[in-house]
């Protein structure tokens, strides 16, 4: 098993272009999230998905679209990029149930730089 | 608002030393899970805790969940070169009505040889 993975693993964006971050899974996780980590902040939650055709937002939605068309995919789009939205992106899913009975899975991340 | 606060956010020790690093809120957490991330990658779970004054041990990693489910700490004995890393604590909490995983900011712990 490949576990989750994330594409690509760098990308740099001019301010106002648009790009998706992908993200999979082959454990047949119906929960799925997407973090975003920056420096002395840890991981703060931006959208998840508790089933195919479900998502919701998290703490820091702004400026960032999720769909959830299969249980195995997660995008994360940026639609118009801002400095702002420099940071790593993390990409993470576990089974259902309670948020603690089980271990979140996260993939390598995504580094973004919008300049 | 972080709801988890960790203390201290950098820690840079020679091998063999011990240190404790700690997970503090001022609210209850029904669990808390510690994690560690290595520079390039994802966090992997260590360990969680569930029960207040729970104790576990993972080798030379000691985690404790507070009597009161507040705190939380990981000590680690004669720590070594491959405990370097970033230590991130993680709970649920309640978000727009839902229950989600907030994480503090993060422990950066570098051990020297």
């Amino acid at each position: 098993n490949a576990g989750v993975t994330q594409t690509p693993k760098f990308q740099v964006l001019k301010t106002g272009q648009s790009m998706t971050l992908q993200c999979a899974q082959d454990m047949n996780h119906e929960y799925m999230s997407w973090y975003r980590q920056d420096p002395g902040m840890g991981l703060r939650l931006i959208h998840y998905s508790v089933g195919a055709g479900i998502t919701d937002q998290g703490e820091v939605p702004n400026g960032y679209n999720v769909s959830r068309s299969t249980t195995e995919d997660f995008p994360l789009r940026l639609l118009s990029a801002a400095p702002s939205q420099t940071s790593v992106y993390f990409c993470a899913s576990r089974p259902p149930g309670r948020v603690y009975s089980y271990e979140q899975y996260f993939g390598p991340g995504t580094r973004l730089t919008v300049t | 608002t972080q709801l988890l606060e960790q203390s201290p956010q950098f820690l840079s020790i020679q091998e063999g030393e011990n240190l404790t690093v700690y997970c503090n809120s001022s609210s209850v957490f029904s669990s808390l899970q510690w994690y560690r991330q290595e520079p390039g990658e994802g966090p992997v779970l260590l360990v969680t805790v569930v029960t207040g004054g729970e104790v576990k041990k993972l080798k030379r990693l000691t985690f404790q969940f507070g009597d009161a489910r507040k705190d939380s700490s990981l000590h680690i004995t004669a720590a070594q070169p491959g405990d370097t890393g970033l230590y991130l604590c993680a709970g649920p909490s309640f978000i727009q009505g839902a229950q989600k995983l907030v994480f503090g900011q993060g422990t950066r712990l570098t051990i020297n040889p």
